[in-house]
């Protein structure tokens, strides 16, 4: 099986802040990644797929990079609303996620 | 604006079988695949498998053998059965929608299910 492992598993930073979440992949899996955004109570919503597409409706704050076994999720200015945990997905064979990002506020 | 909901019961016994179903609305059937998702405290989230609008099937490994997802595109939707089920099946369980294969852009809110006797 594809082991996915997400980094950090939690984020201390401020409003106004540049974040970057990584996910590794234990074998290439192309670009076959999408990001979600996790708030309490509530399904994930989809951000970023195929590694560096955003879903419509996504503020463009948020960017995919990466291919093969390393990507990054960005969030160019934080804020107020973007406290929540990150999940990344990989569906090269089967879906599998990654463990969570909490991203909390300094 | 695309919506899923699930339905379902909320607690089932050890050894039976779980039977959930989602309701598609806003959008049609054809073109998707449909998964279904489920999430707990300790694993996660964790992929169990999804139905295409064709009929095809794909499951996760870990599960196939107890697994059986099918779809009612009359009635617009689709099912999840899990068999002999056993509290590490006790899980938040979501149905979704998949953009291409497993894009999941669209979600139900989630239906909690506990196996318990």
């Amino acid at each position: 099986d594809i082991q996915m492992t997400q980094s950090p598993s939690t984020l201390s930073a401020s409003v106004g802040d540049r974040v970057t979440i990584t996910c590794r992949a234990s074998q290439s899996i192309g670009t076959w990644l999408a990001w979600y955004q996790q708030k309490p109570g509530k399904a994930p919503k989809l951000l970023i797929y195929k590694a560096l597409t955003s879903q419509s409706g996504v503020p463009s704050r948020f960017s995919g990079s990466g291919s093969g076994t390393e990507f990054t999720l960005t969030i160019s200015s934080l804020q107020p609303d973007d406290f929540a945990t990150y999940y990344c997905q990989q569906y090269s064979t089967y879906s599998i996620f990654g463990q969570g990002t909490r991203l909390e506020i300094k | 604006q695309v919506q899923l909901q699930e339905s379902g019961p909320g607690l089932v016994k050890p050894s039976e079988t779980l039977s959930l179903t989602c309701t598609v609305s806003g959008d049609s059937i054809s073109g998707y695949y449909w998964s279904w998702i489920r999430q707990t405290p300790g694993k996660g989230l964790e992929w169990i498998g999804h139905v295409h609008y064709t009929g095809r099937t794909k499951y996760n490994p870990s599960l196939r053998s107890r697994i059986t997802i099918s779809l009612d595109t009359s009635k617009s939707q689709f099912s999840l059965r899990v068999s002999s089920l056993t509290a590490a099946d006790t899980a938040l369980y979501y149905c979704a929608r998949g953009l291409n294969a497993d894009e999941f852009d669209f979600w139900g809110q989630g239906t909690l299910v506990s196996v318990s006797s």
